[in-house]
C-alpha cells in the first residue's frame, strides 16, 4: 500500500532555534499533502493544505510566518517551525492525497522544544 | 466552535462484545465521513469511510452507520478483540475537489477491550 514517511520522528529543541519536519509519499504523486497538530489527550487539528507548486493555504489562528511550508516537488512537502518556542511543542503529522483521492498519513514528529 | 464531536472520551468492552462508538457533527456540508485508529506519537490508520449518499458501510468486523438527518455516524466494532484497544478518531471532509482531504477531527474515543 502506500506510504508516507515523516521525519523525524522526535525532535528537541531550544528555543528560538527552527526545526524543519519533511514529509515524503514514497510510490505516489502527491499534488496536495495537509499538516496537523495534535497536543496531548486533544484532537488533530489542521493547520495547512500544501499544494505543489504553489503556496500553502492556512488555517485561521494559523501563523503563516511562523508554520512555513513549502512543497517543492510531487512527493516532499516540509514544514518549518521557526523561532521555535515551548508552546510550538506537539506532534505534528502530515497527510497525503493520492491520484484516486485516497489520505495517507504520516507516523508523525513529536516537537519538544525546551 | 467543534464541529465535529465524539462526547464519549473512553468506552470499555469485553473481548467478543460489540463496540459502538459514536460521533456527531453540525457542519451539513461535510460530504465523507472516516474513522481512524490511533496509539500516542504515531499517525492515524485509516479503519473505514461512508459517504454521505450512504448510510451503511461494512468491512469486516468494522460497520460505519450514518445518519443524516441527526448528523449522526457511529462504528460498530464485532466481535470486539484486545488488539482493537487505541484511541478512534472520527473525522469529515471539508474540502471539495481539489481541496478533498481537509479533515475535521473529533476529539477520540479510547477504547479499552477487555481479555
Amino acid at each position: 500500500g502506500a506510504v508516507v514517511s515523516q521525519h523525524p520522528s522526535r525532535v528537541i529543541c531550544k528555543s528560538g532555534t527552527s526545526v524543519k519536519i519533511e514529509c515524503r509519499s514514497l510510490d505516489f504523486q502527491a499534488t496536495t499533502m495537509f499538516w496537523y497538530r495534535q497536543f496531548p489527550k486533544q484532537s488533530l487539528m489542521l493547520m495547512a493544505t500544501s499544494n505543489e507548486g504553489s503556496k500553502a493555504t492556512y488555517e485561521q489562528g494559523v501563523e503563516k510566518d511562523k508554520f512555513l511550508i513549502n512543497h517543492a516537488s510531487l512527493t516532499l512537502s516540509t514544514l518549518t517551525v521557526t523561532s521555535a518556542h515551548p508552546e510550538d511543542s506537539s506532534f505534528y503529522i502530515c497527510s497525503a492525497r493520492d491520484g484516486a483521492y485516497r489520505l495517507f498519513f504520516g507516523s508523525g514528529t513529536q516537537l519538544s522544544v525546551l | 466552535d467543534q464541529q465535529v464531536k465524539q462526547n464519549s472520551p473512553s468506552l470499555s468492552v469485553q473481548e467478543g462484545r460489540i463496540s459502538i462508538l459514536n460521533c456527531d457533527y453540525t457542519n451539513s456540508m461535510f460530504d465523507y465521513f472516516l474513522w481512524y485508529k490511533k496509539y500516542p506519537a504515531e499517525g492515524p490508520t485509516f479503519l473505514i469511510s461512508i459517504s454521505s449518499i450512504k448510510d451503511k458501510n461494512e468491512d469486516g468486523r468494522f460497520t460505519v452507520f450514518l445518519n443524516k438527518s441527526a448528523k449522526h455516524l457511529s462504528l460498530h466494532i464485532v466481535p470486539s478483540q484486545p488488539g482493537d484497544s487505541a484511541v478512534y478518531f472520527c473525522a469529515a471532509n471539508g474540502g471539495s475537489g481539489t481541496s478533498y482531504g481537509k479533515l475535521t477531527f473529533g476529539q477520540g474515543t479510547i477504547l479499552t477491550v477487555h481479555p
